[in-house]
C-alpha cells in the first residue's frame, strides 16, 4: 500500500541555524503533499503545501522542495527559533483519494 | 479561514461508560471528515472517514461498534467511544476538508484518559 517514509525522527539545531527534514512516498500518483507542524498537545497545523506540478514554494522561513522523478520531498526552515521546536509530519495524497498518508514524524528541538 | 472546532479537549471517563467528542467545521461546509488516534510520539492513524449523511467508512482493526460515528450535518459529526476502557485512553484529533481549499484542517485534539 502507500507507504511515506520520513527522516530524521529527531533533529537538534541551535537557533538561527537551517533544518532540514525529508520525505520519501511510494505512490507515483501522489500529487499534493503537506507538511503539519503539531505543538505538545494540540492537532497538527498545516504550515506548507505543494503540488506536484511545482517543484518548490516558499514562504518567509519555509520551503518546500519537490523531487517528482526520485518521489522525495523535503521541508526546509532557515533562521530556526527556539518557537520552531514542535513534532512535523508531512504526508502524500492523490487526487483520486481522501486520504491524506502522513511519515512518521520528525521532533525539532531548537537551542537558544 | 477553514477553522475546525473540537470539543472537549480533555475528558476523564470511568471504565464502562460512553463518550463523545464532537467536531465542527466553523467557517465551511464540509461533507467528510476524519477521525485519527494518535498514541504518544506516533504519528496520526486513520480510523474512520466520516461522510455526511451515509455511514462512515472505518480502517481496518477499527471496531465500528466501538467507535461510533455521526456525521448528521455538513458541519459536525461525532465520535462516541462507546463502552470505554483504559486502552482506549489516547488523543483523537479530527479534520475537515474545505471543498474550496487544498489543504485538510485539523482540529486541537481531545485526550481522553479512561479511568
Amino acid at each position: 500500500g502507500e507507504n511515506v517514509e520520513q527522516h530524521p525522527s529527531t533533529l537538534s539545531v541551535q537557533e538561527g541555524d537551517s533544518a532540514v527534514i525529508k520525505c520519501t512516498y511510494s505512490d507515483s500518483a501522489s500529487n499534493y503533499f503537506p507538511w503539519y507542524k503539531q505543538e505538545l498537545g494540540k492537532g497538527p497545523q498545516l504550515i506548507i503545501d505543494i503540488r506536484s506540478n511545482v517543484g518548490e514554494k516558499k514562504d518567509q522561513r519555509i520551503a518546500v522542495t519537490l523531487n517528482k522523478t526520485a518521489k522525495h520531498f523535503s521541508l526546509h526552515i532557515t533562521e530556526t527559533q527556539p518557537e520552531d521546536s514542535a513534532v512535523y509530519f508531512c504526508a502524500a495524497k492523490r487526487d483520486s483519494s481522501y486520504k491524506l498518508i502522513f511519515g512518521s514524524g520528525t521532533r525539532l528541538l531548537v537551542r537558544p | 479561514g477553514a477553522v475546525v472546532s473540537q470539543h472537549p479537549s480533555r475528558v476523564i471517563c470511568k471504565s464502562g461508560t460512553s463518550v463523545k467528542i464532537e467536531c465542527r467545521s466553523l467557517d465551511f461546509q464540509a461533507t467528510t471528515m476524519f477521525w485519527y488516534r494518535q498514541f504518544p510520539k506516533k504519528s496520526l492513524m486513520l480510523m474512520a472517514t466520516s461522510n455526511e449523511g451515509s455511514k462512515a467508512t472505518y480502517e481496518q482493526g477499527v471496531e465500528k461498534d466501538k467507535f461510533l460515528i455521526n456525521h448528521a450535518s455538513l458541519t459536525l459529526s461525532t465520535l462516541t467511544v462507546t463502552s470505554a476502557h483504559p486502552e482506549d485512553s489516547s488523543f483523537y484529533i479530527c479534520s475537515a476538508r474545505d471543498p474550496n481549499r487544498d489543504g485538510y484542517t485539523f482540529g486541537s485534539g481531545t485526550r481522553l484518559t479512561v479511568v
